[in-house]
């Protein structure tokens, strides 16, 4: 089945450390994204990559990192710098070449700070 | 930059009760709209969307939306809501063409009584 998988589902970090979160697609799309969702504030978008080796910043990048070396993986890492990392992060993918299409979901990456 | 309210941010219905969840988009040119809906434990579906055509939209599970240009508005609505939807819907955006990333409401967490 195509779809998109991220790892763990549950995740606790001490304060201080950095982690990292993994997003996996076979569904042969160009673009993925992270989104940060938070109670009452919907989804805000942290990274976004239209094509392999290139990615940008969204609207609450900082204390963020992303790579993305293979269309298939769009690893997200939570930084040190981060000052309120405790949130359900999810990932979603698209295919923007083919024009207007909607995004696919992962079922997220519930992360605690401990 | 394109913002999405979703002004209704609980609701509380009771079975067969009629539906109608408010999302207001702000940007002047031409946009895409989805509505997404997250089930408890479950990960982010598309309801239904709407690129082009028909402004009144039909989703799954008996949904429909309208969007209205000139209100900048695309309601979602059902006529005879179940205790399965149960759930938390965001309407998103984005700018049509350019298959760029979905801006999102904060989201309206629906409550069925059976």
């Amino acid at each position: 089945d195509g779809g998109i998988t991220q790892s763990p589902k549950y995740l606790f970090r001490k304060e201080g450390q950095n982690v990292t979160l993994s997003c996996e697609q076979n569904l042969n799309h160009d673009a993925m994204y992270w989104y940060r969702q938070d109670p009452g504030q919907g989804l805000r978008l942290i990274y976004y990559s239209q094509i392999v080796n290139d990615f940008q910043k969204g609207d609450i990048a900082e204390g963020y990192s992303v790579s993305r070396e293979k269309k298939e993986s769009f690893p997200l890492t939570v930084t040190s710098a981060q000052k309120n990392p405790t949130a359900f992060y999810l990932c979603a993918s698209s295919t923007p070449g083919r024009g207007d299409t909607e995004a696919f979901f992962g079922q997220g990456t519930r992360l605690t700070v401990v | 930059a394109q913002s999405v309210s979703q002004h209704n941010h609980h609701v509380i219905l009771s079975e067969a009760a009629s539906l109608e969840l408010g999302c207001n988009y702000s940007y002047g040119g031409t946009v895409n709209l989805f509505w997404y809906v997250q089930y408890p434990g479950q990960h982010l579906q598309l309801l239904l969307k709407y690129f082009s055509g028909d402004p009144l939209v039909k989703g799954i599970k008996g949904f429909e939306a309208e969007f209205i240009k000139s209100k900048f508005s695309f309601n979602l609505r059902k006529p005879s809501v179940q205790w399965s939807d149960t759930a938390e819907y965001f309407c998103a955006v984005n700018r049509a063409g350019s298959a760029r990333q979905l801006t999102f409401g904060s989201g309206t967490q629906l409550t069925v009584l059976p």
